[in-house]
């Protein structure tokens, strides 16, 4: 079975810490993406990978940074966390070139930062 | 730019009772549409794309969506509603944009299944 994971399901942290929230696809694809999930806004893109060391900003990159060492593994980091980073946060990977094929969720991280 | 809109923010249904949930879209040529359903605590899943050939797109849980070109839309339908079907519904348009390949989403439908 397929999966993308991240590395938790809720995280609860304090204004001004360096937030890691981690992401891993067992499917050899070459896309890979963080979204970010608020009531009422939908999905927004923050970053996009389309291979190892690259990447992309998407629709609010602002407050966040990316890191893809590895093809599998794909990376979002709060540099200094705020309250309105509190969020859901959604990773995703695709093959080809995303939008001509289906992406794949994984579950979330419920983000609070204090 | 592509985008997508979902005109409804909730959606009410009694079970048994049939579905649309409507999606309109603006892209340049001819799309790459997608339906998303996301369960309460859950990341999204696939329930049907639509390429090319047949507007008629079946899909996954009895899901269908007919895409008519002329009125830029991609409705998803469900003919009789399951209380498991309460969830968050997300339209996506793909395409080829200014270099980029990134699918669009719309804001979601949230579904209400009354018993």
């Amino acid at each position: 079975d397929v999966k993308v994971t991240q590395s938790s399901r809720y995280l609860v942290k304090r204004t001004g810490e360096k937030v890691f929230l981690e992401c891993v696809q067992d499917m050899d694809h070459e896309n890979m993406f963080w979204y970010r999930q608020d009531p009422g806004l939908g999905l927004r893109l923050i970053y996009f990978s389309y291979d190892v060391k690259m990447k992309e900003k998407g629709d609010i990159p602002e407050g966040y940074s990316v890191s893809r060492e590895k093809k599998e593994r794909f990376s979002l980091i709060l540099e200094s966390a705020s309250t309105n980073q509190t969020s859901m946060y959604l990773c995703a990977s695709s093959f080809l070139g995303g939008s001509f094929d289906e992406q794949f969720f994984g579950p979330g991280t419920r983000l609070t930062v204090l | 730019a592509q985008s997508v809109t979902q005109p409804d923010i909730h959606i009410t249904v009694s079970e048994g009772a049939s579905l649309e949930l409507r999606c309109n879209y603006s892209y340049g040529a001819t799309p790459y549409l997608f339906w998303y359903v996301q369960s309460p605590g859950q990341g999204l899943q696939l329930l049907l794309k639509y390429f090319s050939g047949d507007t008629l797109v079946q899909g996954i849980k009895g899901f269908e969506a007919e895409f008519k070109r002329s009125q830029s839309s991609f409705n998803l339908r469900k003919p009789s509603v399951h209380w498991s079907d309460a969830a968050e519904y997300f339209c996506a348009v793909g395409g080829a944009s200014g270099g980029s390949y990134i699918p669009t989403f719309g804001r979601g439908t949230s579904l209400i299944v009354h018993p």
